[in-house]
């Protein structure tokens, strides 16, 4: 079965500083799909980026960017010059075929 | 990007009632919903999954006679909580994936419901 872990239950960082949220993934398949989702307060959910699994190079999103180790099954957020708008619940996700399973989540808290 | 809107956001209801919750994809076409449950700080737990005019596919442990879920057009799914307890308060959200382009890669998600029962 394919699980999701994310280690960090909550992280801070300061303003305008750079911040890395871990997630580590178990499956056995080779193609699929790789998500960190946003929470903030709203509780409306947000992609920030997207990774496919048969992709090598790293997805880029302006200030958000991922580490994926696919062979150590880790994908990593990146969030360069935090801001405030940033804080929140950040959720990495697993898609294969229809399933997407999430992780538990990081809460992320930004501070001025 | 591709939009999906939930409704109600937010509903009462007394225990033994039944409440239904609708999503709607508004600008593609959802060839496939999913319906999830978010307890207070924690992660989003899938319950099903449905196909436009099949039968949905209930997670292990979600009782598919308590949570009906209808996706009878491509557009529209529907979850109907039925006779209702104060265990079933809960954040349910929708999400819709389409067929084509970005709206199949990833699911876009509606904005939640909240439900409470007393």
């Amino acid at each position: 079965a394919q699980t999701v872990t994310q280690s960090q239950p909550e992280m801070s960082v300061q303003e305008a500083e750079t911040v890395t949220l871990s997630c580590t993934y178990d499956t056995s398949e080779s193609d699929y799909y790789l998500f960190w989702y946003k929470q903030p307060p709203s509780r409306q959910m947000i992609l920030v980026i997207r990774q496919e699994a048969y992709k090598q190079q790293n997805a880029t999103e302006n200030r958000f960017s991922v580490n994926f180790q696919k062979a150590a099954k880790s994908f990593s957020l990146k969030i360069s010059d935090s801001q405030l708008g940033d804080a929140a619940m950040y959720f990495c996700a697993y898609r294969r075929d229809d399933k997407i399973i999430f992780g538990k989540g990081t809460r992320l808290h930004i501070l001025p | 990007g591709a939009v999906v809107s939930q409704h109600p956001s937010w509903v009462i209801c007394k225990s033994g009632t039944s409440v239904k919750i609708e999503c709607r994809s508004l600008d593609f076409q959802a060839t496939t919903m999913f319906w999830y449950r978010q307890f207070p700080k924690q992660s989003l737990m899938l319950m099903a999954t449905s196909n436009e005019g099949s039968k949905a596919t209930y997670e292990q442990g979600v009782e598919k006679d308590k949570f009906l879920i209808n996706h009878a057009s491509l557009t529209l799914s529907t979850l109907t909580v039925t006779s209702a307890h104060p265990e079933d308060s809960s954040f349910y959200i929708c999400s819709a994936r389409g067929d084509r382009g970005t709206s199949n890669t990833e699911a876009f998600f509606g904005q939640g419901t909240r439900l409470t029962v007393v």
